[in-house]
C-alpha cells in the first residue's frame, strides 16, 4: 500500500538557520503530496501541497517540490523562526477518489533563539 | 467562525464505559473523516464519509461506530472503552474527497481511558 517516510526528529535549530526535512513516498500512479503542521496543543493545518510532478508548493517561506523521479517532497525554509517550532507531517493521497491522507510519522522541529 | 469543531476537547473516562465525540463542519464540504493520533504522534485514518455514506472503514474494532446524521456532522461513538483507545482523535473535512483536496482538521479530542 501507499506509504510515506520522513526523517526522524527531533530537529533543533538556531533562529535563522536553514531547514530541510526529508520526505519520500511509495505510491502507485500520481499521488498528491502535502505538508501539514501541528503547533503545540492544536490540530493540523495545511502548510503547502503539490498535485503533480515538478509542482512546487510554497507558503510562509516554506517550499517543497514534487519530484517523481526520486519520489520525494522535501520541505525547506531558508531562515527559521522560533514561531516555526511545531511537528511537521508529510502526507499523500492516493490515485483514486475518496482517498484519505496517508501520513509520515512526523518530525518535531524546535527553533531556539 | 470555526471551520471544523469537535466536542469535547478532553475526555477522561474509565475502562468499559461508552462515550461519544461530536464533529461539525461549516465549510459546506461533502466528505468527512476520523483520524486517530497515537502517543507517538502517528496519524492514521479510521473512517471516511461522503455525503452521509460510509466510504472508508479501516481495520478499526467494531466497538467504534461512526454516524453521520447529515453531511455537516460526523460523530464517533465508542463502546466498552479500553486502555489502548487513549489517543487524540481528529475530525477532518474536504470538499469532495478528491485526491487534490485540502483536508481541514478540527482541534482534536484527547481521550484518556483509565
Amino acid at each position: 500500500g501507499d506509504s510515506v517516510t520522513q526523517m526522524e526528529g527531533p530537529v533543533t535549530l538556531s533562529e535563522e538557520a536553514f531547514l530541510t526535512i526529508n520526505c519520500t513516498y511509495t505510491a502507485t500512479g500520481y499521488p498528491s503530496l502535502f505538508w501539514y503542521v501541528q503547533y503545540p496543543g492544536e490540530g493540523l493545518q495545511l502548510l503547502l501541497k503539490a498535485t503533480k510532478a515538478d509542482d512546487k508548493g510554497s507558503n510562509k517561506g516554506f517550499e517543497a517540490t514534487y519530484r517523481k523521479e526520486t519520489t520525494s517532497f522535501h520541505l525547506e525554509k531558508g531562515s527559521v523562526q522560533v514561531s516555526d517550532s511545531a511537528v511537521y507531517f508529510c502526507a499523500l493521497t492516493g490515485n483514486s477518489g475518496n482517498t484519505p491522507l496517508v501520513f509520515g510519522k512526523g518530525t518535531r522541529l524546535s527553533v531556539i533563539a | 467562525d470555526t471551520a471544523v469543531s469537535q466536542t469535547p476537547k478532553y475526555l477522561v473516562t474509565q475502562m468499559g464505559n461508552d462515550k461519544s465525540i461530536k464533529c461539525e463542519q461549516n465549510l459546506g464540504h461533502d466528505t468527512m473523516y476520523w483520524y486517530k493520533q497515537d502517543s507517538k504522534k502517528f496519524l492514521k485514518i479510521m473512517f471516511s464519509y461522503n455525503n452521509k455514506e460510509l466510504i472508508i472503514n479501516e481495520t478499526v474494532p467494531n466497538r467504534f461506530s461512526p454516524k453521520s446524521p447529515d453531511k455537516a456532522h460526523l460523530n464517533l461513538h465508542i463502546n466498552s472503552l479500553e486502555l489502548g483507545d487513549s489517543a487524540v482523535y481528529f475530525c477532518a473535512s474536504s470538499l469532495s474527497g478528491g485526491r487534490a483536496d485540502t483536508q481541514y482538521f478540527g482541534p482534536g479530542t484527547r481521550l484518556t481511558v483509565l
